[in-house]
């Protein structure tokens, strides 16, 4: 399996809710991410996970909360959401960088976001 | 912190030519460049790599070359056809904090190619 899957496909959420994206791959790695994309930009990235621990939050507001359950899965936690927060929202999986020689970052699907 | 400049941001070409988008990065750490492709309403998917120690990588009609000391590297793509069409992000792997690394984007070129 070479695939990083995300759930769901699209969620529109109004300001007060709380919902979650989810992310899963299969492939072995022990490391795993969130990016935000907006039209048009490059990925951005939110958080980093490394052997199921945080290891980058880019200064990311606390409405965005990340979880990795596992090695295989990946959460992101929303609440309190705003208008601005609308994007795409990808997960990506690889081997840690440090000491890989096998560098690869395998993206999902993505979740397109919208804040009403 | 790491910085990454891709130009153009725009490119057409006609099917069958050839399409050169370069990168600059500014870490000399960095040692670790991948491209990707990303078609409209889908994923950035790898297309090709090249790690520090190597000059040039090629894979069909599609490679890159590094220049270490002047510090760019640059994506072509020859024979082109109106399925390469995408938006195109070389990336650099950054040092960010103790062990940790993650890749930095260039703002990304929207490749068109005409039939």
């Amino acid at each position: 399996d070479t695939e990083v899957t995300q759930t769901p496909k699209h969620l529109v959420m109004g300001m007060t809710n709380k919902k979650s994206l989810k992310c899963e791959q299969h492939m072995g790695h022990r490391a795993m991410y969130w990016y935000k994309q907006k039209a048009k930009k490059p990925p951005e990235l939110m958080f980093v996970y490394s052997y199921e621990k945080l290891s980058i939050n880019e200064s990311v507001p606390s409405r965005f909360s990340p979880e990795c359950p596992n090695s295989s899965l990946l959460n992101l936690h929303l609440h309190a959401l705003q208008p601005e927060d609308s994007a795409l929202y990808l997960c990506a999986s690889s081997q840690p960088f440090r000491g890989a020689t096998n560098n690869e970052q395998f993206f999902g699907p993505g979740t397109r976001l919208t804040v009403l | 912190g790491e910085n990454v400049e891709q130009h153009p941001s725009t490119l057409s070409v006609q099917e069958g030519d050839s399409a050169v988008i370069k990168c600059t990065y500014s870490d000399s750490a960095s040692n670790y460049f991948p491209w990707y492709k990303q078609e409209l309403g889908k994923r950035p998917q790898l297309i090709i790599d090249i790690r520090s120690n190597v000059g040039e990588k090629k894979d069909q009609r599609i490679a890159v070359t590094l220049n270490k000391t002047a510090k760019h590297f640059s994506l072509h793509i020859t024979e082109t056809q109106p399925e390469d069409s995408a938006v195109y992000f070389c990336a650099a792997r950054v040092r960010s904090g103790g062990s940790n690394y993650k890749l930095t984007f260039g703002k990304g070129t929207l490749l068109t190619v005409n039939p």
